[in-house]
């Protein structure tokens, strides 16, 4: 089946700092990746869109400059937490959609947490 | 915009059966997905309904009324594993899954 990888899967950061969190498509080429965040306990609110080649769109209320989302390749798109804060703790997951997918079919990555002291 | 109901929590014993209901608000349709997600894990895809009906997985079912906007994931004989989160999340022609708040499971021994 389609796989997603994610790297890290967890990172601890000084406030900040800069995060870089890779999505890959494994076995698979991915026009559309999306990225979405979940604080604890709540659901998974998307970020952004981003489209292999062009600039990602953004949802309602997150920077884009804080969150900054290169789609270079079909298989991989990062999402990089610039000046990272406490409040930007939490658990990010990518997903992807296949290029010949079935019915708008996307495939989640494992997650990364990130920690921000 | 799109919108999704489902209940915050819902709990039962070992072997049991439990539905969980999802009604939605959307302009745009193409299906209804549901989704589990355990403790520190990545949402994991249980069932997807594009058309009206059931469709079963197994000891997962799905089922879906467009015309009520309506859908509804069932959990057959229960087991312990089976607590996790789930998730409606609405499917739309190229663009990401809006997913509901979810349903905490607690199934009990």
């Amino acid at each position: 089946g389609a796989v997603v990888s994610q790297h890290p899967s967890w990172v601890i950061c000084k406030s900040g700092t800069s995060v870089k969190i890779e999505c890959r498509s494994l076995d698979f080429q991915a026009t559309t990746m999306f990225w979405y965040r979940q604080f604890p306990k709540q659901s998974l609110m998307l970020m952004a869109t981003s489209n292999e080649g062009s600039k990602a769109t953004y949802e309602q209320g997150v920077e884009k400059d804080k969150f900054l989302i290169n789609h270079a390749s079909l298989t991989l798109s990062t999402l990089t937490v610039t000046s990272a804060h406490p409040e930007d703790s939490s658990f990010y997951i990518c997903s992807a959609k296949a290029l010949a997918g079935a019915y708008n079919e996307q495939f989640f990555g494992p997650g990364t947490r990130l920690t921000v002291l | 915009g799109q919108s999704l109901e489902q209940p915050s929590e819902v709990t039962a014993v070992e072997g049991a059966i439990v539905q969980i209901n999802c009604t939605y608000q959307t302009s745009g349709f193409y299906g209804l997905s549901w989704y589990q997600q355990h403790d520190g894990g990545a949402p994991t895809f249980l069932s997807y309904n594009a058309l009206d009906g059931l469709e079963e997985t197994g000891r997962f079912s799905s089922f879906l009324s467009r015309s009520d906007s309506y859908g509804y994931l069932l959990l057959q004989e229960l087991q312990m594993k089976d607590s996790a989160s789930y998730f409606c999340a609405l499917n739309q022609a190229g663009t990401a899954l809006i997913f509901g708040k979810g349903t905490t499971l607690s199934v009990s021994s």
